[in-house]
């Protein structure tokens, strides 16, 4: 398995609260990824990174930000959770050998609202 | 015309049998296109994967079907076992720039025993 680890891997807030997840890798990958995987969404971009300090968005990133200070963590920040961001999070890398592009995802992290 | 449109949505298949899944993709620039396996708790793992200068690419039982004038590739699992149930996703990407993958919305296949 990809040396790709998220934490926490459970975690329960009520609205309002701040809440952060972290993605750690360990492959030295230039590009990581936060997505949110809901039923009948199937899994869908929050952010993206693709190198230290330079992120964007990706298809649902309101209500969402990242940071990335070194190449190994992306931190994903919920500013003020909502019961709409009930989700299950999952981190992914990706580095270009060879135009291989293959996208590895972490253990994901539940996450829930309340 | 960045979607990836994804069906069945479920699938139940007994054992040996063929399971079909398919997905259809709107811009034409993509060229990389993966299927992802997904256990229960798990992260989504690479299955298999094709880029549109073949039609088909085999790797074990696990088949994809290109049709680059339709639009179209299908993932085809022969002899299916109860092992290979699971979520399966088709994604889309261009294989310059940034690696933003479009998936689709997954496939629940079950194998009957």
């Amino acid at each position: 398995d990809a040396g790709i680890t998220q934490s926490p891997r459970h975690k329960v807030t009520e609205t309002g609260t701040p809440v952060t997840l972290r993605c750690h890798q360990t492959e030295n990958h230039r590009y990581m990824y936060w997505y949110r995987q809901d039923p009948g969404h199937g899994l869908r971009l929050i952010h993206y990174s693709y190198g230290v300090k330079d992120t964007d968005k990706g298809e649902v990133s309101d209500g969402y930000s990242v940071s990335r200070s070194k190449t190994e963590d992306f931190l994903l920040t919920l500013e003020s959770a909502t019961s709409s961001q009930t989700s299950v999070y999952f981190c992914a890398i990706s580095e270009s050998v060879q135009k291989r592009n293959e996208q590895f995802f972490g253990p994901g992290t539940r996450l829930t609202v309340l | 015309q960045q979607q990836v449109k994804q069906s069945p949505q479920s699938l139940i298949v007994q054992k040996g049998g063929i399971s079909i899944i398919n997905c259809a993709y709107e811009n034409t620039a993509f060229d990389y296109f993966p299927w992802y396996q997904q256990f229960p708790g798990k992260g989504p793992a690479l299955l298999i994967a094709i880029r549109p200068d073949v039609s088909e690419k085999k790797e074990g039982r696990f088949t994809i079907s290109f049709n680059k004038s339709a639009k179209q590739f299908s993932l085809h699992i022969m002899d299916s076992q109860p092992g290979d149930s699971a979520t399966y996703f088709c994604a889309a990407t261009l294989t310059s720039g940034t690696y933003k993958y479009i998936f689709g919305t997954g496939t629940r296949l079950k194998v009957l025993a």
